[in-house]
């Protein structure tokens, strides 16, 4: 069964700053993967998507991310913080053929501060 | 368009008591699922469906029920309520269902079982 792994529950960057949020896969093949991010009280937005090629993929608001095949990695990136990012960051995967049933991680809490 | 809407937006049940979270698309989306999000957990799939007249159980189906009558309406039956369904429901939709397709979720809908 295919599983999604976001080792920091919590993560605390000084506004300004960048940012690095780690997501690990576990999937017989490579899934697509997804970012999505929830503001508090709110329901989820993706913030960028990865199915093939270029392995650094561009989202909104700034937000990058890498596909590693051989760490099975899907990290978050961006460069300069602020304080409007503060929120819940989901990384999520679906199989590459078949109907897209996301298997989320349990998500990363983004706290910025000044 | 109204995007993915979800009625209501709060709701408390006491245990046993049966209710019906709504959910809307007006994209003429093909696919629509369910999700509950539990803290800690992240989201966890439901019950999915690729049309009307055709529904599927996902990770967490027990005690839910689902139809889909038309493209617009997946409605998510609870039959008897129980404190462990406690969760924020997610509603989702995509054009196809097909793992390129972005999902584009509802605003949710908090439950709490007393």
């Amino acid at each position: 069964a295919q599983s999604v792994t976001q080792p920091d529950i919590h993560i605390t960057v000084s506004e300004g700053a960048s940012l690095e949020l780690r997501c690990n896969y576990s999937y017989g093949a490579t899934p697509y993967l997804f970012w999505y991010v929830q503001s508090p009280g709110q329901g989820l937005q993706l913030l960028l998507k990865y199915f093939s090629g270029d392995t650094l993929v561009q989202g909104i608001k700034g937000f990058e991310a890498e596909f590693k095949r051989s760490q099975s990695s899907f990290n978050l990136r961006k460069p300069s913080v602020h304080w409007s990012d503060a929120a819940e960051y989901f990384c999520a995967v679906a199989p590459n053929s078949g109907y897209s049933t996301l298997t989320f991680g349990k998500g990363t809490m983004l706290l910025v501060s000044p | 368009n109204a995007g993915v809407t979800q009625t209501p937006k709060f709701q408390v049940l006491k245990t046993g008591q049966s209710m019906t979270l709504q959910c809307a698309q007006d994209m003429n989306h093909e696919y629509m699922s369910w999700y509950r999000q539990d803290p800690g957990m992240g989201l966890r799939l439901i019950h999915y469906s690729v049309g009307a007249g055709i529904t599927d159980q996902g990770e967490v189906p027990n005690g839910y029920n689902v139809s889909r009558s038309t493209t617009e309406d997946f409605p998510l039956r609870l039959l008897s309520a129980a404190p462990s369904q406690t969760s924020v429901y997610f509603c989702a939709s995509s054009l196809s269902g097909g793992g390129t397709d972005t999902q584009y979720f509802g605003p949710g809908t908090r439950l709490t079982v007393l």
